[in-house]
């Protein structure tokens, strides 16, 4: 079992739709979640950060952590053509740990 | 400015010729890493280094080598370049390696 899993997509959706990502994970000492954004030819770029369980909302981002079912979740609102890009997440254990990305999955919002 | 570079951000070269990658952060970082992203297999470590005297192997180095110049300088090499290393490379800092890292934009490197 792979330790981060994540669905490569692509997603396609139409502007104005909520998007949710996702991804499962089988460390269950995973308590540091993130969510990188990459857009084509660029590097990834942190959008969420997230300690332990519950939500964290960002204008129209909302990261959710359940470590019941080692499962996170990005959900854009109102999406729109400019977030399209590949979401990848990653987690680590503590501080001190190494970072584990998931694969990336691609969204496309259709305008 | 941006707080990691990379260059170059593009290069074609030939089977067998030696390249090297540089990279520097702004962000007074003293982790870095190096890093290839490839299609369907996501971002793998290469290096990655704690400070300039500390430099460990990730999960592929082999074909790669690598030399922290200072905090803020981390350069890769491939000393003889095969087509199977046509990829995107990414540097990237932190401040503790379980944290958020801080990409650069990439170099897209074809060998041909």
């Amino acid at each position: 079992q792979k330790e981060v899993e994540q669905d490569p997509g692509p997603l396609s959706v139409p502007e104005g739709a909520i998007v949710s990502l996702n991804c499962t994970y089988s460390n269950s000492a995973f308590q540091y979640f993130m969510w990188y954004r990459q857009y084509s030819r660029k590097g990834p770029e942190l959008l969420m950060y997230t300690y332990s369980s519950g939500n964290k909302e960002d204008g129209r981002f909302t990261a959710q952590v359940d470590k019941s079912s080692k499962y996170i979740s990005l959900f854009i609102r109102d999406s729109q053509p400019s977030d399209s890009a590949t979401y990848l997440c990653a987690m680590s254990a503590n501080r001190d740990d190494k970072i584990i990305f998931g694969k990336g999955t691609r969204l496309h919002i259709l305008p | 400015d941006a707080d990691v570079t990379q260059t170059p951000r593009n290069r074609i070269t030939k089977t067998g010729k030696r390249i090297m990658l540089e990279c520097s952060q702004t962000k007074g970082h003293d982790r870095m890493y190096w890093y290839r992203q490839d299609p369907g297999l996501g971002l793998r470590l290469i290096y990655y280094s704690f400070d300039v005297k500390d430099i460990n192997k990730g999960e592929i180095s082999d074909g790669y080598s690598v030399s922290r110049q200072a905090q803020a300088k981390f350069s890769l090499s491939l000393e003889s370049a095969i087509p199977n290393q046509t990829a995107l490379y990414f540097c990237a800092t932190s401040e503790s390696w379980g944290r958020e890292q801080y990409f650069g934009p990439g170099t897209r490197l074809t060998v041909t």
